[in-house]
Order: structure tokens, then C-alpha cells, then sequence
């Protein structure tokens, strides 16, 4: 079965710190993995995936995320937030591909001060 | 109009009632998914139909029901709702090659 842990339910940073939010995944079989970013009553938007090929991804409004094999990880980062950065993070893995079932984590929402 | 759209938006039910939710989609894609989004828990699979014939419980089906009428449209019943149904309810379509597509979401409140 497969599983997606996102480590710390909040997140909170300064306008143009780093940004870092964890993400851990279990899977019997190759994953694809994927972040997707809720704004405040708004859908589900998808930041980044990773399907196999690089390992660093990049993605939308400028985040970027690497899959590391060995940790069973796929944290999401950008370098400088921004205060329109603040929102709901979703950590997602499948296992076909853009095809199968999503399996979310829990959520990190990330909240940017001033 | 949107690729996958979802209706109510809002609807506030009582206790007991059956209510549907409704999902339509433009993508053509076979696969259809419903999940359900509560604080703290993310995002929970209820139900999946890989086709129009094809129709699988997810992790938390119970009290759920769907009906796949068509590739275009997948519905989501509660026969008999109860307050911990209470929740923001998302239809998603899939293929291999644009992958997921969200609608915008049903909050559902059952008083």
C-alpha cells in the first residue's frame, strides 16, 4: 500500500526566506509523486511532478522539489516566499503514472510574514 | 466552461437526507475519482471508476454511493447524511497523458 507523510502541519517563514516543506512517501512500486498548492477557497493546483525522469523538478511560481530515492523523499522548496505563496501544500503519490489514484498526504499549510 | 465541474458549489442538507453530488467532465478521460477534504487529514479517496463499468471503493467508502452514468459523468450519493459527512467534496479525472484534473469543489454541511 502506498502511503505520503508531510512532516509539520504549519509552516511558517519570513517574505523571502526559504521555503521547505516535507514530504515522505512509501510505495511497493515506482511512484510518481506530485505537490499540489490550495489556495484559500479555491481547487487543487498542481505545482510539480515527478515521473521517473530528473530528479529535481521544477515547477510553478518557482518551486521545485527532489526526489530522493534512498530517504523516500520528495520535499518542496523555493528559495525566496512571497506572500501570495501563502496556502495549503498537498504532497500526492500514485502508483500509475498520472493514470492511478491519487493518495494525498495531510496538508502543510504555509503561512508567509511579512 | 471548466474541464470538470461539480454541483452545488454549496449545499447545506439535513440529518438523514439523501443528497446527491454531481460531477461532469470535458476531458474525455475514462478514469474519474471522488475525494473528500477535512482539516488535518488531506485529501481521502470515497470512490473510483476507471470506466464507465468499472467501479471501486476507495479508503472511505462507507455511507457512499456513486453512480457512473456516462464517461462524462460520475456521482457521488450519501444516502442518509449524517454531520461527520460534513466536508469539502472534489471530483477529478485522469489520463496518462494531461494528468489530473480537479474540479473546483462541493461544501457540503449537514446539519
Amino acid at each position: 500500500a502506498q502511503s505520503v507523510t508531510q512532516l509539520g502541519s504549519h509552516v511558517s517563514v519570513s517574505e523571502g526566506a526559504l521555503v521547505l516543506l516535507r514530504c515522505n512517501y512509501s510505495s511497493s512500486v515506482p511512484p510518481y509523486l506530485f505537490w499540489y498548492v490550495q489556495y484559500p477557497n479555491q481547487g487543487l493546483q498542481l505545482l510539480l511532478k515527478y515521473t521517473s525522469a530528473a530528479t529535481l523538478v521544477k515547477g510553478i511560481n518557482g518551486f521545485e522539489a527532489e526526489f530522493k530515492k534512498s530517504e523516500t523523499s520528495f520535499h518542496l522548496t523555493k528559495p525566496s516566499a512571497h506572500m501570495s505563496d501563502a496556502a495549503e501544500y498537498f504532497c500526492a503519490v500514485s502508483d500509475q503514472g498520472n493514470t492511478g489514484k491519487l493518495i494525498f498526504g495531510q496538508g502543510t499549510t504555509l503561512q508567509v510574514k511579512p | 466552461d471548466a474541464d470538470v465541474t461539480q454541483t452545488p458549489r454549496n449545499r447545506i442538507t439535513k440529518t438523514g437526507k439523501r443528497i446527491m453530488l454531481e460531477c461532469s467532465q470535458t476531458k474525455g478521460h475514462d478514469r474519474m475519482y471522488w475525494y473528500r477534504q477535512d482539516p488535518g487529514l488531506g485529501l481521502r479517496l470515497i470512490y473510483y471508476s476507471f470506466d464507465v463499468k468499472d467501479i471501486n471503493k476507495g479508503e472511505i467508502s462507507d455511507g457512499y454511493s456513486v453512480s457512473r452514468q456516462a464517461q462524462a459523468k460520475f456521482s457521488l450519493s450519501l444516502e442518509s447524511a449524517i454531520p461527520n459527512q460534513t466536508a469539502l467534496y472534489f471530483c477529478a479525472t485522469s489520463d496518462f497523458g494531461t494528468g489530473y484534473t480537479f474540479g473546483s469543489g462541493t461544501r457540503l454541511t449537514v446539519v
